[in-house]
């Protein structure tokens, strides 16, 4: 099983949909949580943390859930420049302070 | 303006050959990494250092090499490349201080092994 497990995608919706993507991760010891975005061919940029309490940024919204161990993204009315991956990302506090990747989820947004 | 650049950003070489590929942060962070990424891999830690002169294996070590005399520049060295060894590589750089946990990317090296 891996550490970090993302559903792949392609997410396709229209634009102005909302969109949620889950991640799970294993280790309950984990401590921090993130999500990155990457466009094609580009380097990933962190889109924002997760907070225990949630957060949002403008039309996103992060959530974690800890005793199920999940985290999600929320996008509401989505714009075609969200088209992207969208990168789970968790410190797992283990040696070396390790960031883990998840696999990414694609998202495609339709005119 | 905060930076990771890594240079070059194409290479294509031939199996055996030795090369560098050099990566340099004007952030003052001390931790920075390399990955790699492949198509239905992910992100895969290869090296990461937590200051000057300490280094440690990630995820996938086999056929690299590191070194960090400085705090600005990691590079990652392939002392005898292989075709498996073909991937986009990503440096990166961490800021851990005050609380803040972020990680700033560099554009990518796109290397092929023939």
């Amino acid at each position: 099983r891996k550490e970090v497990e993302q559903d792949p995608g392609p997410f396709n919706v229209p634009e102005g949909a909302t969109v949620a993507f889950n991640c799970t991760y294993s280790n309950s010891a984990s401590q921090s949580f993130f999500w990155y975005r990457q466009d094609c061919r580009k380097e990933p940029k962190l889109l924002m943390s997760v907070y225990s309490s949630g957060n949002e940024d403008g039309r996103f919204t992060a959530q974690l859930n800890r005793a199920s161990q999940y985290i999600s993204l929320l996008i509401r009315d989505s714009k075609l420049s969200d088209s992207a991956t969208y990168l789970c990302v968790v410190n797992m506090r283990n040696a070396g302070n390790m960031l883990t990747f998840g696999g990414g989820t694609r998202l495609m947004v339709k005119p | 303006e905060a930076q990771v650049t890594q240079n070059p950003r194409y290479l294509i070489t031939v199996t055996g050959k030795k090369l560098t590929v050099t990566c340099s942060q004007n952030m003052n962070h001390e931790y920075m990494s390399w990955y790699r990424q492949d198509p239905g891999l992910g992100l895969r830690q290869i090296y990461y250092s937590m200051n000057v002169e300490v280094t440690d294996k990630g995820d996938v070590p086999e056929g690299y090499k590191v070194s960090r005399k400085e705090k600005r520049n990691f590079p990652l060295i392939l002392e005898s490349p292989s075709p498996n060894q073909t991937s986009l590589y990503f440096c990166a750089s961490r800021g851990l201080a005050g609380g803040e946990d972020t990680q700033y990317f560099g554009p990518g090296t796109r290397l092929t092994v023939l």
